[in-house]
């Protein structure tokens, strides 16, 4: 079991640039969940993914932001166009599903997003 | 929707004092009750986790009972060590809210020696 992991681990980028950040879930887990958090905040739900579909996305995440799950594996969460506020950590978590022992979700180190 | 509210921090205590951090929940149905702890620079560690009315978590010390009836899920430790200082965060997960997880702000402990 080698764990959630996330790469980068951390990405300084300028105003305006476009940024891309891999996770790949434990490899049995069916749910992927990205998550924000933000500097003295607890992480804030963006999206998350059942197999491959995109089942809900927060309001949070603007038109800037997308997700995808191809073929139900790793994701990718693409900022388009980053401003400061998106300066953040980017958590992944992955679960196994809906069962009620299996609410537990495994977090990945995350991805510090410095925007400047 | 589901909330998490934790007890403002930050906390600072001297090794070997009792530690005790308060959360409190909402939520729709019976959510799994969780703790996480989280190290500078680090992501969050699983610390403990309850997934039914009175059941007992518990790891390296901590511990935290669900409380329905009070919608509770405290942290508890009765001798904290420097290397415990950390930011915690409660947080709830469930059906009523398709497994995601909802976090309370995090308090920081700072013990000191």
């Amino acid at each position: 079991d080698t764990g959630v992991s996330q790469d980068p681990r951390h990405k300084i980028t300028k105003r305006g640039q476009n940024v891309t950040f891999r996770c790949d879930p434990i490899s049995e887990h069916n749910r992927l969940y990205w998550y924000r958090q933000t500097l003295g905040q607890g992480p804030e739900f963006l999206t998350y993914f059942q197999n491959e579909a995109q089942l809900e996305k927060s309001r949070l995440l603007s038109d800037r932001f997308s997700a995808e799950r191809p073929k139900g594996s790793f994701s990718t969460l693409e900022i388009q166009r980053t401003e400061q506020g998106d300066s953040a950590m980017y958590l992944c978590a992955s679960s196994l599903g809906l069962d009620s022992d299996q609410f537990q979700q495994f977090f990945g180190p995350g991805t510090r997003l410095t925007v400047l | 929707g589901d909330s998490v509210t934790q007890m403002e921090g930050p906390v600072t205590l001297s090794e070997e004092a009792f530690l005790t951090i308060n959360c409190t929940y909402t939520a729709t149905g019976y959510p799994s009750l969780f703790w996480y702890v989280q190290y500078p620079g680090e992501g969050l560690q699983l610390l403990l986790k309850a997934t039914k009315a009175d059941d007992k978590g518990s790891n390296k010390g901590f511990e935290a009972t669900y409380r329905k009836e009070t919608t509770s899920f405290h942290l508890e430790k009765g001798s904290v060590q420097v290397s415990d200082s950390a930011v915690y965060f409660c947080a709830l997960s469930g059906l009523g809210n398709a497994g995601k997880s909802t976090f309370g702000d995090g308090t920081t402990l700072t013990v000191k020696p």
